[in-house]
């Protein structure tokens, strides 16, 4: 099993283009969420799902939208990056049976915005 | 609500010096507890994590945690450090009504020869 697969690892945008970030992920979990991580912050919620064709907000949604129309998929789009955006983001899902199952992470997507 | 503090951006040990990881945490009901552990260029992945079944939790390569509910305290301990433990450190915290964990801000630990 590959687990959570993230395309591409890195990336370079100019101020005003969008970008898809991909995740994947073949363990049949049903919650996914994607988190940016920036020195001295920590991991910051993006957006979540806890099933294919339900997306709530966390803590920093804006400029950022998701969908989720399969169970296996949770891409994150950037429709117009900043350079406020640059960050590493990490994807991460998580079976749906109980609030004691961990989390498991992609390899992330380093992402600069210039 | 529900937050996890971790105190220490960076904690600095010698190699086979004690390694002390402090995390606290706020939750109005009893939570389940996680330490992950990220290294350069990788994602997190899970050290160990609290259920209740038992106060003193035991996670991969020698680190363990024990729960203190009157501290709400979850503290990662490892009795000898090895260079190969430089990472960043992650606790975490869910709680029933909350499909998401929280995350502290992290530690980072830095081990010398």
């Amino acid at each position: 099993n590959a687990g959570v697969t993230q395309t591409p690892k890195f990336q370079v945008l100019k101020t005003g283009q969008s970008m898809t970030l991909q995740c994947a992920q073949d363990m049949n979990h049903e919650y996914m969420s994607w988190y940016r991580q920036d020195p001295g912050m920590g991991l910051r919620l993006i957006h979540y799902s806890v099933g294919a064709g339900i997306t709530d907000q966390g803590e920093v949604p804006n400029g950022y939208n998701v969908s989720r129309s399969t169970t296996e998929d949770f891409p994150l789009r950037l429709l117009s990056a900043a350079p406020s955006q640059t960050s590493v983001y990490f994807c991460a899902t998580r079976r749906g049976d109980g609030i004691s199952t961990e989390a498991f992470f992609g390899q992330g997507t380093r992402l600069t915005v210039v | 609500a529900q937050s996890v503090t971790q105190l220490g951006s960076h904690v600095s040990v010698s190699e086979g010096a004690l390694v002390l990881l402090r995390c606290n945490y706020s939750s109005s009901v009893p939570p389940y507890l996680f330490w992950y552990v990220q290294y350069p260029n990788q994602g997190l992945q899970l050290l160990l994590k609290y259920t209740s079944a038992a106060t003193l939790v035991k996670g991969i390569n020698g680190f363990e945690a024990e729960f203190k509910k009157s501290e709400t305290s979850f503290h990662l301990t490892k009795p000898s450090a090895h260079m190969s433990d430089a990472a960043e450190y992650f606790c975490a915290v869910s709680r029933g009504g909350s499909y998401i964990p929280t995350f502290g801000r992290g530690t980072s630990l830095i081990v010398h020869p």
